[in-house]
């Protein structure tokens, strides 16, 4: 299993302004993911980081709004740009089995970043 | 067609009772299937993987219908301390794994 730790865990933050949201895990990973979960809706993920090379990033994302940093193999950085109310959301973090023995592709998520924007 | 659906519930089920959850996907190319649980406000962990044959953990058993397109689970002798929220998910054989909104349990004693 991996231990995956975010900061901050709460913000709040005013329209317009930026948030960066680290994710750390405690041992190294190919790749990290970012995912945004809005009150009742499913995980939908941002993009993907591959640490040395630009993130991965999915319809409806983008890169000047959700730049992200991948400097090494444990950490990974979003961040939230230009805030709106639309983006007042949960952001999570997650690996997949960093000891690469499971068959199963199974992910373990970081314990979120809840953001709300006024 | 949504690329994953689940039956938000909630599900009011009384201490002991048995509970199913179905999710269906839409891609027919899907090759792995999971069932995550998310507790409030916290983050989702993997409850179990579903295999072809279908699986058993304790009181939860998962199945998947290739045919019809769905994943399925049930939890016997239902608990207290299962209530939470049930989010299905699936891999295409990429990166990217797909999860369900989730179904929403409450277990009453």
């Amino acid at each position: 299993s991996a231990v995956i730790s975010q900061k901050p865990s709460r913000d709040i933050c005013q329209r317009g302004t930026s948030l960066t949201i680290q994710c750390q895990v405690d041992s190294q990973v190919t790749m990290m993911f970012w995912y945004r979960q809005q009150p009742g809706q499913s995980l939908t993920l941002i993009a993907t980081a591959n640490q040395g090379s630009e993130a991965t990033y999915e319809s409806g994302f983008v890169i000047d709004k959700f730049p992200i940093s991948r400097p090494n193999l444990t950490f990974s950085t979003l961040t939230v740009s230009n805030m709106s109310p639309e983006d007042s959301s949960i952001y999570l973090c997650s690996v997949e089995d960093p000891t690469g023995t499971s068959s199963t592709d199974t992910q373990y998520f970081g314990p979120g970043t809840r953001l709300t924007v006024l | 067609r949504k690329e994953v659906e689940q039956d938000p519930g909630p599900f009011n089920v009384p201490e002991g009772a048995t509970v199913a959850f179905n999710c269906t996907y839409s891609n027919s190319a899907s090759q792995s299937f999971f069932w995550y649980r998310q507790d409030c406000r916290k983050e989702p962990k993997l409850l179990m993987s579903v295999y072809s044959s279908g699986n058993e953990d304790g009181r939860f058993t998962a199945q998947l219908n290739r045919a019809s397109q769905y994943i399925s689970l049930l939890i016997r002798d239902s608990k207290l301390s299962d209530s939470a929220t049930y989010l299905c998910a699936f891999r295409e054989g990429g990166f990217k794994t797909i999860f369900g909104a989730g179904t929403r349990l409450f277990v009453k004693a």
